[in-house]
């Protein structure tokens, strides 16, 4: 079986950084995922990591380390508009499904 | 733009009928996606397909079947309605050899 556990809730203030761990336990791994999900909203892919290290894409990064089953979402910058449901997600097989974690809430305040 | 649709944003329906979920995707995918999504549980996987008339199980596929006849359509089938499937539906697709799935915009379900 697989299972993630992440953080049910980070809070944090506009401009400030913040990180969402994601530790996981999988038979078989090919990558780690994260989406964005607004309150009443689709999810929405923001990275996926493959191999060890940082990957940015803008105020965004996401880093993997395949050692430590761990991986984390780092935030920068942050706005009001990033106030939503984190969710990690486990590719374990040669097929594209995904194992989701159950979401970290971030509430970005003024 | 990547577009998936679903039937319906929301449908109640009584306990015991059947119940059909559309999914409908515009970019060519292979690969279809149904999931459930319930506060503190995360979304979990249901059934999924890479191909047309392809289908596999997913995490939860009790009480559930699918069909995939056209390669722009699955369909999600609750054979006889339950109160504990009441939940929100989230369709998806990908495209082989990428890793991002596209959401469509949900389901919320409720059985009575």
């Amino acid at each position: 079986g697989q299972s993630l556990e992440q953080p049910s809730e980070v809070t944090a203030v506009e401009g400030a950084i913040v990180q969402i761990n994601c530790t996981y336990q999988t038979s078989g791994f090919y990558g780690l995922s994260w989406y964005q999900q607004h309150d009443g909203g689709a999810p929405t892919f923001l990275s996926y990591n493959a191999l060890d290290g940082l990957e940015e894409t803008g105020r965004f990064s996401s880093f993997l380390s395949r050692s430590d089953s761990y991986g984390y979402l780092l935030l920068q910058e942050l706005q009001m508009k990033d106030s939503a449901s984190y969710f990690c997600a486990v590719r374990g097989s040669g097929y594209s499904t995904l194992t989701f974690g159950k979401g970290t809430m971030l509430l970005v305040s003024p | 733009d990547v577009k998936v649709t679903q039937s319906s944003r929301y449908l109640v329906k009584r306990t015991g009928e059947k119940v059909f979920l559309e999914c409908v995707q515009d970019m060519d995918h292979e690969n279809m996606f149904w999931y459930r999504q319930d506060p503190g549980l995360g979304l979990r996987l249901i059934y999924f397909s890479y191909d047309v008339k392809m289908k596999e199980k997913g995490d939860i596929p009790e009480g559930y079947s699918v069909s995939r006849e056209k390669k722009e359509r699955f369909s999600l089938i609750l054979e006889s309605a339950s109160t504990n499937q009441t939940s929100m539906y989230l369709c998806a697709s990908s495209s082989v050899g990428t890793e991002e799935q596209y959401f469509g915009p949900g389901t919320r379900l409720t059985v009575t």
